[in-house]
């Protein structure tokens, strides 16, 4: 079973350079979440789509949007790349609505702007 | 402001110890509790969720959750090197804008040495 699938697993940017991180999910679970996270700061939510259709920002929004695809893929775009964005980015789904379900996370992105 | 906190480590245990992993929590609201472990250069792996008051034992792992203290544990026995890596602590809510969101805390790295 896939689970999670992110792409790519490595990325190497210049700044102002713009990307998209790709997750895809084969769950059908119907809530996804972009992380990031970076040494001593634990995950941080960049946004999260609690159902097909809809996008909510996290705590650390600035610099990111999103796009829910259809239920399977929830994709990250960085428009401008700057250091700050250097981190590892995960992508993560739950099944319904609610927290109560546990979150299962992709394998990673390693992203380094320079 | 919705924290979850953890003791940074490293937490050190010899082999066949029980190695006990600590959170607390700030919002007494919080109705979803779980744990993931990180290897490094992984992503994290959910190993243990609790919901109600009381222990939860799965294998060699108890969770174990005080609402009234807003404490919740993980305790493993007859530690292995295996299980050396970091343990997230993740907290959820369900009302609101907080809907289906986890928070984590920074995470313990724990070193279970032979």
């Amino acid at each position: 079973n896939a689970g999670v699938t992110q792409t790519p697993k490595f990325q190497v940017l210049k700044t102002g350079q713009s990307m998209t991180l790709q997750c895809a999910q084969d769950m059908n679970h119907n809530s996804m979440y972009w992380y990031r996270q970076d040494p001593g700061m634990g995950l941080r939510l960049i946004y999260y789509s609690a159902s097909e259709g809809t996008t909510d920002k996290g705590e650390v929004p600035n610099g990111y949007n999103v796009s829910r695809l259809n239920k399977r893929e929830f994709s990250l775009r960085l428009e401008s790349a700057a250091p700050s964005q250097t981190s590892v980015y995960f992508c993560a789904s739950s099944d319904l609505t609610g927290s109560n379900q546990p979150q299962h996370f992709g394998d990673g992105t390693r992203l380094s702007i320079l | 402001q919705k924290e979850v906190e953890q003791n940074s480590g490293p937490l050190s245990v010899p082999e066949g110890a029980i190695a006990s992993l600590n959170c607390t929590y700030s919002d007494r609201g919080s109705q979803s509790f779980f744990w993931y472990r990180q290897y490094s250069g992984k992503s994290p792996e959910l190993i243990m969720f609790i919901y109600s008051n009381g222990d939860k034992e799965d294998g060699r792992f108890t969770a174990q959750l005080n609402k009234a203290s807003q404490y919740v544990s993980l305790l493993i026995r007859d530690s292995q090197p295996s299980d050396s890596a970091t343990y997230l602590c993740a907290v959820g809510l369900d009302r609101g804008s907080t809907l289906g969101r986890l928070y984590f805390g920074r995470g313990t790295q724990l070193t279970v040495w032979p």
